[in-house]
C-alpha cells in the first residue's frame, strides 16, 4: 500500500532563517506531488506541484521554492523565512493518468516563524 | 476557472440528528467532486467522490453526498451524526478536462460540531 511521509512534524524557526521540509511517498511510482499551505486551520492554498523529476510548477509567487530530486521525494525550501510563512504545510500525491482519482495527503508539518 | 464555495463556516448538530454540509462549485467542463475530512493537526482524509453515474455517492464512515448538476451542488450528508464526526470538512473540485497537473481546488472548509 502507498504511504506518504512528511518531516519534521513541527518546526519553530526565527525570521530570516532557511527552511527545508521534506515529503516522501512509498508504494507508487511517478506520482504527481503537491505542496499546500493551510493557514489558521482553514482553506488550502496550492503552492507547488510536480508531474515528474525536476519539473516544478509554482502557483503563488512568494519566497518559497520547491524541488523534486527523486521520483518520490518533494522538498519545500526557503532561503529566508517571513512571519507570514507560518502555517500548516501539507504534501499530497496523485496517481494515474486520468483526472478522476483522489489525492492522498501526508500528516503535515506545523511551521511557526517567530 | 474552477471554484468551490462552502457557505457555512460552522455547522452545529446534536448527536443522532441528520447532518448536511453544503458545497457549490463552478467548473468549465464536467466536474469531479470530492469530500475530505481533517482532524486537528492531521492531514486530510478522503471521504468520497463523484466522477460519473449515480448522483448519490456513498463513502466512508456512513457519509454520502448528492450531486446536483442543475444547482451545481455536492452536499455532504449523514443520517445520524456522531460526536466523533466533529472535524473540518473540505469540498473539492477538479475539471474533468484537466491534464498534467490534475489540480484540485478546495473550499474554505466547514467546521462540524456534533454535541452529545
Amino acid at each position: 500500500s502507498q504511504t506518504i511521509h512528511q518531516w519534521p512534524a513541527t518546526l519553530v524557526q526565527p525570521v530570516g532563517s532557511p527552511l527545508s521540509l521534506e515529503c516522501t511517498v512509498e508504494g507508487t511510482s511517478n506520482p504527481n506531488l503537491y505542496w499546500y499551505r493551510q493557514a489558521a486551520g482553514r482553506g488550502l492554498q496550492l503552492l507547488f506541484y510536480s508531474v515528474g523529476i525536476g519539473q516544478i510548477s509554482s502557483e503563488v509567487p512568494q519566497n518559497l521554492s520547491a524541488s523534486r530530486p527523486q521520483d518520490r521525494q518533494f522538498i519545500l525550501s526557503s532561503k529566508k523565512l517571513l512571519l507570514s510563512d507560518s502555517g500548516f504545510y501539507l504534501c499530497a500525491w496523485y496517481s494515474g493518468r486520468a483526472g478522476g482519482n483522489e489525492q492522498f495527503f501526508g500528516p503535515g508539518t506545523r511551521l511557526t516563524v517567530l | 476557472a474552477q471554484s468551490v464555495a462552502q457557505p457555512e463556516d460552522q455547522v452545529n448538530v446534536a448527536e443522532g440528528n441528520p447532518l448536511t454540509v453544503k458545497c457549490t462549485y463552478s467548473v468549465s467542463g464536467n466536474p469531479y467532486l470530492f469530500w475530505y475530512v481533517q482532524y486537528p493537526n492531521r492531514g486530510l482524509q478522503f471521504l468520497l467522490k463523484y466522477i460519473t453515474g449515480d448522483n448519490l455517492v456513498k463513502g466512508s464512515y456512513g457519509f454520502e453526498a448528492e450531486f446536483n448538476k442543475s444547482q451545481t451542488s455536492f452536499h455532504l450528508k449523514k443520517p445520524s451524526a456522531l460526536v466523533s464526526d466533529s472535524a473540518l470538512y473540505f469540498c473539492a473540485v477538479r475539471d474533468s478536462r484537466s491534464t498534467g497537473g490534475f489540480k484540485t481546488i478546495f473550499g474554505a472548509g466547514t467546521r462540524l460540531f456534533v454535541k452529545a
